[in-house]
């Protein structure tokens, strides 16, 4: 079953610019990620932010969590052309035990243009 | 991708015919999940196992068969039953009590 949606579900910029995706979710949730996959590839883990927390940060990422309205968004800043990926968000929930069983959005396909 | 194996990267089924798709790690990791992705959408799980000799569907299970005999390896098998095969699929570890999920690179397969 599919966590929720993600917006937009394609994203074009220019080199430098910012890029920002959202994701909704459905259930309660004990942490929230953002994963990256390059085409034909694996998934790359990029940032976790847990329910009690609003913002964080890691290098060029910023990802904010509303449980209030249930949902997160990523912030890319100054977008490189090697950014171009596909990104996932995946919530985690304290329902499901501690098997570590993640539900995916369905993706935003980010192309950053040189 | 590092630590995590998955063979072969393309993989052919012929109808009827049952399949599996290899994926070994060497991260000492004790879990371990399949995902199925199918063109422009997100990942479904398939099946997951926490500990040797235990697993558990996940949300896609029909038509598909797992084994955990070993830490190391979790291989999977796309059997005859299932009708739709053709997908990217992925495997993943956990780490101990950790949140996050490391995946191999992936099997792609297609349907003759």
């Amino acid at each position: 079953s599919q966590q929720g949606e993600e917006d937009p579900q394609a994203l074009s910029i220019q080199e430098g610019e910012n890029a920002t995706m959202n994701c909704s979710y459905k259930t309660s949730i004990n942490n929230l990620q953002w994963y990256r996959q390059n085409s034909g590839r694996g998934l790359v883990h990029l940032i976790l932010i847990r329910s009690n927390e609003r913002e964080k940060h890691s290098g060029r990422l910023r990802v904010t969590l509303d449980t209030s309205k249930k949902s997160s968004s990523l912030l890319i800043t100054a977008s490189r052309a090697a950014d171009t990926a596909s990104y996932f968000c995946a919530t985690g929930s304290n329902g499901s035990g501690n098997t570590g069983k993640l539900i995916f959005g369905q993706g935003t396909t980010l192309q950053v243009k040189p | 991708d590092g630590g995590i194996t998955q063979s072969p990267k393309y993989l052919f089924r012929k109808e009827g015919q049952n399949v599996t798709l290899s994926c070994e790690q060497n991260l000492n990791h004790d879990a371990m999940y399949w995902y199925r992705q199918d063109p422009g959408q997100g990942l479904r799980l398939i099946y997951y196992s926490q500990i040797v000799n235990d697993f558990q569907k996940g949300d896609i299970a029909e038509g598909y068969s797992v084994s955990r005999e070993k830490k190391e390896s979790f291989p999977l098998t796309v059997t005859s039953a299932q009708k739709n095969p053709t997908a990217f699929y992925l495997c993943a570890t956990r780490q101990g009590n950790g949140e996050t999920q490391y995946f191999g690179p992936g099997t792609r397969l297609l349907v003759l």
